[in-house]
């Protein structure tokens, strides 16, 4: 079975520092991994994905993510934060044992940004 | 092109009583998901709806039931509330069912608060 952890359950940075969020997964098979942001009272926006491409996954909004095998790890990155990037952020996990769309998501990391 | 369409955006309820959410698809997606988002808490599957048929069902009790209409738009109904059913409820679609590397596309969701 799946499993995603998202090793901090809140992380601060200063406007204009990198970000970076992780992520840890465990699957059985190949997995797909996503992240979602949700601003407060919104739905989720997906930011980016990997599905057996490139490991390395660009996003909208400057984020990226690496996908890294070996450490079964799926960690976020902005190289420079912004106000606008405070929300809450699912890491979220999914393969062929997951049957249609019932993904698995992680329990959410929430990123403040100081000015 | 329309999103995801939720409605209500915000509703509030007595325990006991029966409450139902909409939900239309993105254009050209037919499958549909429900997802119930306690405060602080990551997005948990209710169930999916696809062929006007329940498809895929988490953990949730009998008391959650659906249905999907021949134009793909969706309900969540949620009879007997209890305090626990407050909650923000997600509906998410997809263009079909096991794509398990298809990202959902979210609404904005319908905030329920029972009392």
């Amino acid at each position: 079975a799946q499993s995603v952890t998202q090793l901090d359950s809140h992380v601060s940075v200063s406007e204009g520092t990198p970000v970076l969020l992780r992520c840890n997964y465990s699957s059985s098979y190949s997995p797909s991994l996503f992240w979602y942001v949700q601003h407060p009272n919104k739905g989720l926006q997906l930011l980016l994905k990997y599905t057996s491409a490139a490991t390395l996954v660009k996003g909208i909004n400057g984020f990226e993510a690496e996908f890294k095998k070996s450490e079964t790890s799926f960690h976020l990155t902005k190289p420079s934060a912004h106000m606008s990037d405070a929300a809450e952020y699912f890491c979220v996990v999914s393969d062929l044992s997951t049957s249609y769309d019932k993904v698995i998501f992680g329990p959410g990391t929430s990123l403040s940004v100081i000015p | 092109d329309a999103g995801v369409t939720q409605s209500p955006t915000h509703l509030i309820k007595t325990r006991g009583q029966q409450v139902t959410l909409r939900c239309s698809p993105k254009s050209g997606h037919d499958t549909v998901s429900w997802y119930q988002q306690a405060l602080g808490q990551g997005p948990q599957f209710i169930f999916q709806y696809y062929e006007e048929e329940e498809r895929q069902r988490g953990n949730f009790p009998d008391r959650f039931s659906g249905h999907q209409f021949p134009n793909y738009s969706s309900e969540l109904n949620v009879n007997a509330l209890l305090l626990g059913d407050s909650a923000l409820y997600l509906c998410a679609s997809t263009p079909k069912p096991g794509s398990y590397n298809s990202p959902l596309h979210f609404g904005n969701g319908t905030r329920l608060t029972v009392t």
